[in-house]
């Protein structure tokens, strides 16, 4: 079965600086792998997904994030965050398969101060 | 862009009510799912939908829950009878499947039961 651990509950960055999020996950075979950004009381919004091919995969609001195999892990970048960026981010994983079920990480609640 | 419909946004029940969580998924999709988020945790998976049956379901999802497609287009989750531990946000999501394929999520339904 897989899983998803995001070792960072909370992280604060300042607005303009770089962001990293960690994710490192547990499947045995290829996985699919996701970030996922939700604002107080909302929805879930896709910020990019990795099936295959390019390790560093582009997302919406100039987000990006690099599968490690070796490390097991996918995390999630942003070279100038913004105070819009404050939300909490979710790491999935889905198995190979195309409908199978996304397993969430814990969450990371990222803040930005000015 | 095609969206997955949730409605209502928010329902108040009463312990031991019935409740049914109603989901329009994108017309081209065909695997449904439903995942619950309790405040504060994370998202977990309650239970998978294709070809008009369960095709998987979470230990969460027990005998009070159910689902049903009743028609071409709507994708409902019943409680039978609430209990104060089902106060959530239930998200409600589909995908085309195959080998590329990304979820799309509704912007959930919270629920709240007193």
């Amino acid at each position: 079965a897989q899983s998803v651990t995001q070792p960072d509950i909370h992280i604060t960055v300042s607005e303009g600086a770089s962001l990293e999020l960690r994710c490192n996950y547990s499947y045995g075979a290829t996985p699919y792998l996701f970030w996922y950004v939700q604002s107080p009381g909302q929805g879930l919004q896709l910020l990019l997904k990795y099936f295959s091919g390019d390790t560093l995969v582009q997302g919406i609001k100039g987000f990006e994030a690099e599968f490690k195999r070796s490390q097991s892990s996918f995390n999630l970048r942003k070279p100038s965050v913004h105070w819009s960026d404050a939300a909490e981010y979710f790491c999935a994983v889905g198995a190979f398969g195309g409908f199978q079920k996304l397993v969430f990480g814990t969450g990371t609640r990222l803040l930005v101060s000015p | 862009e095609p969206e997955v419909t949730q409605t209502p946004s928010h329902q108040v029940t009463q312990m031991g009510q019935e409740v049914i969580l109603r989901c329009v998924p994108i017309s081209n999709h065909l695997y449904f799912y439903w995942y619950r988020q309790i405040l504060g945790q994370k998202v977990e998976f309650l239970v998978s939908f294709y070809n008009n049956e369960i095709s998987e379901k979470s230990e969460i999802f027990d005998d009070q829950f159910s689902v049903e497609r009743p028609d071409g287009s709507n994708f409902t989750l019943k409680i039978r009878s609430t209990k104060l531990e089902d106060s959530a946000m239930y998200f409600c999501a589909s995908t085309t499947g195959g080998n590329n394929y990304g979820y799309t999520f509704g912007s959930g339904t919270r629920l709240t039961v007193v």
